[in-house]
């Protein structure tokens, strides 16, 4: 057990619709990070917060959107889903940019 | 910008045999190197880093990674496969300035009884 939180694991939802992922980082960890893994695009990474500021910004369509809490949790928003947005959500957190610890994940399935 | 290349998409070794699953990177400045193990349907499990120090780094379940910073590589290795080591591996590369780790496409090792 890693110490991160992701829910939902598993959510099925149609195009056009709008979900909200969460994650809790590990006690203490100030960095959040969100990647998505998908069959052929490997782990792109999304966006990284720390301490409530966005902090980098990757590969994240305009239609996704982030912000982490003053408890330091964290939410991913998709919206106007498409097909193509079916994947592995991940989100990891660090102390310092240490190495990353990662949540099981939240699988999207776009139908 | 830093770039990470595992040349091999699966590897296969016999159980009992050595493994070597390689590893390139691109980065400006100090590398930060990771390996991170994933199993079917779960998230990915720190294994090992390095970050300064020894080039040979030990990490978890006996792996091992050796840092060559002339042929900007961090292969891991494992003396003696076993079966439950069958998992997708990805190697990743963090900057200086700490606010991206860049992960390879991942290498499929499969180990066969």
């Amino acid at each position: 057990d890693s110490g991160v939180t992701q829910t939902p694991k598993h959510l099925i939802t149609a195009t056009g619709q709008r979900v909200t992922l969460r994650c809790s980082p590990r006690s203490g960890d100030l960095s959040v990070y969100w990647y998505q893994q998908s069959l052929d695009q490997g782990l792109q990474f999304l966006i990284q917060y720390y301490n409530g500021e966005e902090r980098a910004k990757g590969n994240i369509l305009e239609r996704f959107s982030a912000q982490q809490f003053p408890d330091l949790h964290s939410e991913l928003n998709l919206s106007s889903l498409e097909l193509g947005d079916s994947a592995l959500y991940f989100c990891a957190s660090s102390v310092q940019s240490r190495e990353l610890f990662f949540g099981e994940g939240s699988r999207l399935t776009v139908l | 910008a830093q770039s990470v290349a595992q040349p091999e998409d699966q590897v296969n070794v016999a159980e009992g045999n050595p493994l070597t699953v390689k590893c390139t990177y691109s980065v400006s400045g100090n590398p930060y190197l990771f390996w991170y193990v994933q199993y079917p349907n779960r998230g990915l499990q720190f294994l090992l880093k390095y970050i300064t120090g020894d080039n040979l780094v030990k990490g978890s379940y006996g792996f091992e990674a050796e840092f060559n910073k002339s042929q900007t590589s961090f292969h891991l290795k494992k003396p003696s496969a076993l079966v439950s080591d069958s998992a997708l591996y990805f190697c990743a590369v963090r900057d200086n300035y700490g606010q991206n780790f860049v992960f390879g496409p991942g290498t499929r090792l499969s180990v066969l009884p």
